[in-house]
């Protein structure tokens, strides 16, 4: 199957900027999404890019996307307590069927 | 409209026991997820329907695993025999056609928690 990977913590203080990164290994995945999971609920979609798009903003997210490298990237500006969560990298070639990263813990420091 | 429901929220379960879990997708959607999340673990597939298309079962783990969709809505994923290393929680998620065909919609998850 598809390997997707991501660093599993990251720390930022209240007001920073979080960028939170994702290599995968599929060069042909036409889709690919930014999920966050906050304690105790289910996996929330923050946004998805195509594989024709190098970037796409969303308010304070930024998505990135470099297809030589496979890596695509999730900057959250100005970041909130309430930003403390798992955020998940997933992609997918069809649009059917999803594999996900093991998320990254997301910690804001007040 | 109401979001991907998933019962019970939280079971606990002897080892050797049964288990079923409860997915009600989104009205509407024709494609259904299970995923399982360990701690500490992304998220695991394991199965997928698809309409009236034979599901893809690729990811279940083993033969004590299966799972149904009724109706082409409620889906039940049922775990035989028990075994500790199945605690986990288990999530469903939804996709639906038109323009939200890329996006799945999950469930809040069903912990389970095998003693």
């Amino acid at each position: 199957g598809e390997d997707v990977e991501q660093s599993l913590f990251l720390s930022v203080r209240e007001g920073d900027s979080s960028v939170i990164n994702c290599t995968y290994t599929d060069s042909s995945s036409t889709y690919l999404y930014w999920y966050k999971q906050e304690p105790g609920a289910g996996l929330q979609l923050l946004t998805y890019i195509f594989s024709n798009m190098d970037m796409k903003q969303d308010q304070r997210l930024t998505v990135l996307l470099n297809k030589k490298d496979k890596h695509l990237s999730l900057r959250i500006a100005d970041t909130q307590t309430g930003d403390s969560a798992i955020y998940f990298c997933a992609e997918s070639l069809t649009g059917n069927q999803f594999y996900f990263g093991t998320g990254t813990s997301l910690t804001v420091i007040p | 409209g109401a979001g991907v429901s998933q019962s019970p929220s939280n079971k606990v379960t002897e080892k050797g026991k049964d288990v079923e879990l409860r997915c009600d997708p989104i009205s509407g959607h024709t494609a259904l997820y299970w995923y399982r999340q360990s701690l500490g673990q992304g998220l695991e597939f394991l199965i997928y329907f698809q309409g009236n298309s034979a599901p893809d079962k690729s990811g279940l783990p083993s033969d004590r695993f299966s799972a149904e969709r009724t109706g082409g809505s409620v889906s039940t994923l049922t775990i035989q025999r028990t075994q500790q290393e199945d605690s986990a929680v288990y999530l469903c998620a939804s996709k639906g056609t038109a323009e939200k065909i890329y996006e799945q919609y999950f469930g809040p998850g069903t912990r389970l928690t095998v003693t």
